[in-house]
Formats: structure tokens, sequence, C-alpha cells
């Protein structure tokens, strides 16, 4: 049982490049999400998604877009990085509502140059 | 919309000196109240959670936090700390009528505990 995978770790991005960060769970849970955590202002809502197929806006979507094709997985991806989207990402899944303990992926260092 | 505020940004204490860290929200309806530890170089993980019932909670590794809600505070305490205890420290607030509920977490304290 891993939890929350992240792939990649780290990833230095030149501006107006694109990639994507993979989330992956096994725990079967319905909710995942993607933060972003930057040095004083904690983590901040990406988008989320409440179940295979479905996605949402968080506080900060812009110049991010996601998917959920799996259950077990929840892509992030950057189509045109800018230096302000250099921060650490995490991903986080909960069972079945935000009222349930989500668990965290051990997160992906971005620097976009 | 609810914040949550953690007023101290970063704390230093002698092992084996008491902790409290503050956290206030602001929502004032029914809340679902977190803190989460990150230690270093790891995942962020549950310390402790309070939904409703007792509001002294009690978490993993001697932690407790107690909800006042006449304050909106839910201050996390600790005893005695170690030196084990450095860690960031994550305060967040679940509420709302129904549907999605968002999670909004805190600003973060940095807690380094000085052996």
């Amino acid at each position: 049982n891993a939890g929350v995978t992240q792939t990649p770790k780290f990833r230095v991005l030149k501006t107006g490049q694109s990639m994507t960060l993979l989330c992956a769970q096994d725990m079967n849970h319905e909710y995942m999400y993607w933060y972003r955590q930057d040095p004083g202002m904690g983590l901040r809502l990406i988008h989320y998604s409440v179940g295979e197929g479905t996605t949402a806006k968080g506080e900060v979507p812009d110049g991010y877009n996601v998917s959920r094709l799996k259950k077990q997985n929840f892509l992030l991806g950057l189509e045109s990085a800018a230096p302000s989207q250099t921060s650490v990402y995490f991903c986080a899944s909960s069972r079945a509502a935000t009222t349930d303990t989500q668990y965290f992926g051990p997160g992906t260092r971005l620097t976009v140059l | 919309a609810q914040s949550v505020s953690q007023h101290n940004h970063h704390v230093i204490l002698s092992e084996a000196a008491s902790l409290e860290l503050g956290c206030n929200y602001s929502y004032g309806g029914t809340v679902n109240l977190f803190w989460y530890v990150q230690y270093p170089g790891q995942h962020l993980q549950l310390l402790l959670k309070y939904f409703s019932g007792d509001p002294l909670v009690k978490g993993i590794k001697g932690f407790e936090a107690e909800f006042i809600k006449s304050k909106f505070s839910f201050n996390l305490r600790k005893p005695s700390v170690q030196w084990s205890d450095t860690a960031e420290y994550f305060c967040a607030v679940n509420s709302g009528p129904g549907g999605y509920q968002k999670v909004t977490f805190g600003t973060g304290t940095k807690l380094q505990v000085i052996p």
C-alpha cells in the first residue's frame, strides 16, 4: 500500500514549456486534490475532483488544467509555464468527502526559469 | 469566505518547554477542524481533527487541541516538546452548508525545538 505517490519529485522548466504532474493513489479514494505550497502562503487549492471523470476549480486554478480519467490518477498540467508557477505541488486524496482526512503525497518541487 | 489565521509564523523552543500554537478561523457555522504536520523532508500528515463532541481533542505524539467556539479558535498544545517535534504545523478548517466543502489551510507555523 503505497498511499499517494507523485511523479516527478523535482523538475526545472523554462518559461513557456509544458509539463504534466502525475498523482496516483491506491486507497480507492473518491476525492483528489492538487495544492501548491509557497512560503508564507500555506497550501492553496488549485483544482480538485470528487470522482472519476469530474474536476473543479479551486482557489488558484489559472494556468493549470487537470484530468481524472481513472479513479486512481489525477493529472495536473501546465500548458505554458511561468516563473510564478515555481512552487511545491502536493497532491492529496480523501475517502469520500472533504470532511475526511486528506492523505498527502511527497510533493513535486517545480522551478520555472 | 472562510479563512484561517495562524499568528505564529516561527516558534523556537527548548526541549521540554510547553507549546501552544494559535489557530483562528472566520466561518460562523458548523466547522470541522484539523491540524496537519509536515516534518522536514516529509509530506503532510494528520495530527488530529475535530468534528463534534468533546472540544478537547487528543492526537498523535502527545498533541492535543481545544475547540473554543466562542473564540473561533482551535489551538494546538503539547505539554513538553521534543527535538523530533521540529516541523511545520498547519491548521485547516472545513465548513459549508453541504455538497463540496472546501478545506482552507492556514499559512503554517514553523516550530524549531532546540536540544
